[in-house]
């Protein structure tokens, strides 16, 4: 079974600052994907970035991008240039990339409550 | 716009009542995924589908039941024997392609007892 944890409940960030949010997991799979997810308090989930474990190039999507460590089981999320629109909760989330049953299953982390401060 | 929509957004069950929560997409995606997330919780899966006709359990199916009779619609039932629902549940759908695919969510709908 995969276990993914946010060990980071709540953090804030000044406007304009930039902000890391931690992230683990534990799997004996041997590829899998990554994913962020943010949870704005519309609560509809965005897909913020995906990283699949086989590429060693950390994935990138303007103001976002990962440190994706392997060997460390980590993957933090990175967001530069906070804006008050990143305001949200932030979930980590697992899942294997072998076909079958169970091949989509997403594991959650419980997620980290983010805050940008004007 | 092609989009996920769950109804209704606020729902309220009395003790014993089986309740039925919608979830229509017109994105062509094949895998639908109901989610429930409690407070402090990240989501936790509770049934998928890869194909209309088929559907799987996930984590926590227990008191729960799905129907997948057309590829749009994936409608969840919380049954009588769900002791505690009150949550958000959120619906998901995705395409099926080699290896995983993004999943697009609904705006979620909140169940709560009477």
């Amino acid at each position: 079974a995969q276990t993914v944890t946010q060990s980071q409940p709540e953090m804030s960030v000044q406007e304009a600052e930039t902000v890391t949010l931690s992230c683990t997991y534990d799997t004996s799979e041997s590829n899998y994907y990554l994913f962020w997810y943010k949870q704005p308090p519309s609560r509809q989930m965005i897909l913020v970035i995906r990283q699949e474990a086989y590429k060693q190039q950390n994935a990138t999507e303007n103001r976002f991008s990962v440190n994706f460590q392997k060997a460390a089981k980590s993957f933090s999320l990175k967001i530069s240039d906070s804006q008050l629109g990143d305001t949200a909760m932030y979930f980590c989330a697992f899942t294997p990339s072998y076909s079958g049953a169970g091949s989509y299953q997403l594991t959650f982390g419980k997620g980290t409550k983010l805050s940008v401060i004007p | 716009d092609g989009g996920i929509t769950q109804s209704p957004k606020y729902l309220f069950r009395k003790e014993g009542q089986n309740v039925t929560l919608s979830c229509e997409q017109n994105l062509n995606h094949d895998a639908m995924y109901w989610y429930r997330q409690d407070p402090g919780q990240g989501l936790r899966l509770i049934y998928y589908s890869q194909i209309v006709n088929d559907f799987q359990k996930g984590d926590i199916a227990e008191g729960y039941s799905v129907s997948r009779e057309k590829k749009e619609s994936f409608p969840l039932t919380v049954t009588s024997a769900q002791k505690n629902p009150t949550a958000f549940y959120l619906c998901a759908s995705s395409i099926v392609g080699t290896g995983p695919q993004p999943q697009h969510f609904g705006d979620g709908t909140r169940l709560s007892i009477l």
